[in-house]
């Protein structure tokens, strides 16, 4: 039973323009959400993090949304630059059990 | 400049051979996950710790999958006997000091475990 999806397996984009990445879960009672990123043979590095009492987080380049109602949330990249293709993994922290469960991973790869 | 460390980085075994992966979190640090990296399931929970109590393991296949934290600076994640659809990335990460709660957690550069 999957609590976070990330539909997308990949993305493509072109450089400069805007990548959005996507992502639903299934319990309306999280309340706190990240982005990470991960390289090739690294592990994955925290990028951005929302709280549900927040419905925008900025940081640079990146700016995640969050849509409560509809359970989603989203991460915002511009311009998108070379360096970015990577994959990128939404998850949720359960905050009373302390758990942090990801999602499938979208791989984005942004094109010259 | 602190860092979680995961040993091996890469392991070559037979099936049916007993496989065991180390990690040393962040000092400090009072959580400990383990995860496990697939094509499908993407970042599978594994196992976690707080203040190296198990908090819960039941993402592991119980009958050939333990973990353990021995002490503050070690967790171990073992296999036996190991088949060949265990082969993945699995990845140790530390989050939280004592007294805060988990806001982010901290990789280590995974082990690459490939079981023939």
């Amino acid at each position: 039973d999957q609590q976070v999806k990330q539909n997308s397996p990949s993305l493509s984009v072109q450089e400069g323009r805007i990548s959005i990445l996507n992502c639903d879960y299934t319990n309306s009672m999280f309340d706190y959400f990240l982005w990470y990123k991960k390289y090739p043979a690294e592990g994955p590095t925290f990028l951005i993090s929302i709280s549900s009492i927040k419905d925008k987080n900025e940081d640079g380049r990146f700016t995640v949304f969050l849509n409560k109602s509809a359970k989603h949330l989203s991460l915002h990249i511009v311009p998108s630059q070379p360096g970015d293709s990577a994959v990128y993994f939404c998850a949720v922290l359960i905050q009373g059990a302390q758990k942090l469960v990801f999602g499938q991973g979208t791989r984005l790869t942004i094109n010259p | 400049d602190a860092r979680v460390t995961q040993t091996p980085r890469h392991k070559v075994t037979e099936m049916g051979q007993e496989v065991t992966m180390r990690c040393q979190p962040i000092l400090g640090h009072n959580t400990v996950f383990w995860y496990r990296q697939t094509m499908m399931q993407g970042l599978e929970l594994l196992a976690y710790f707080r203040n190296r109590a198990p908090l819960d393991d039941s993402g592991m296949p119980k009958d050939r999958f333990s973990a353990e934290m021995p002490d503050a600076t070690l967790a171990t994640l073992k296999i036996q006997p190991s088949e060949p659809r265990d082969s993945a990335v699995y990845f140790c990460a530390s989050g939280s000091r004592a007294g805060a709660g988990v806001t982010e957690a901290f990789f280590g550069q995974g082990t690459r475990l490939t079981v023939v």
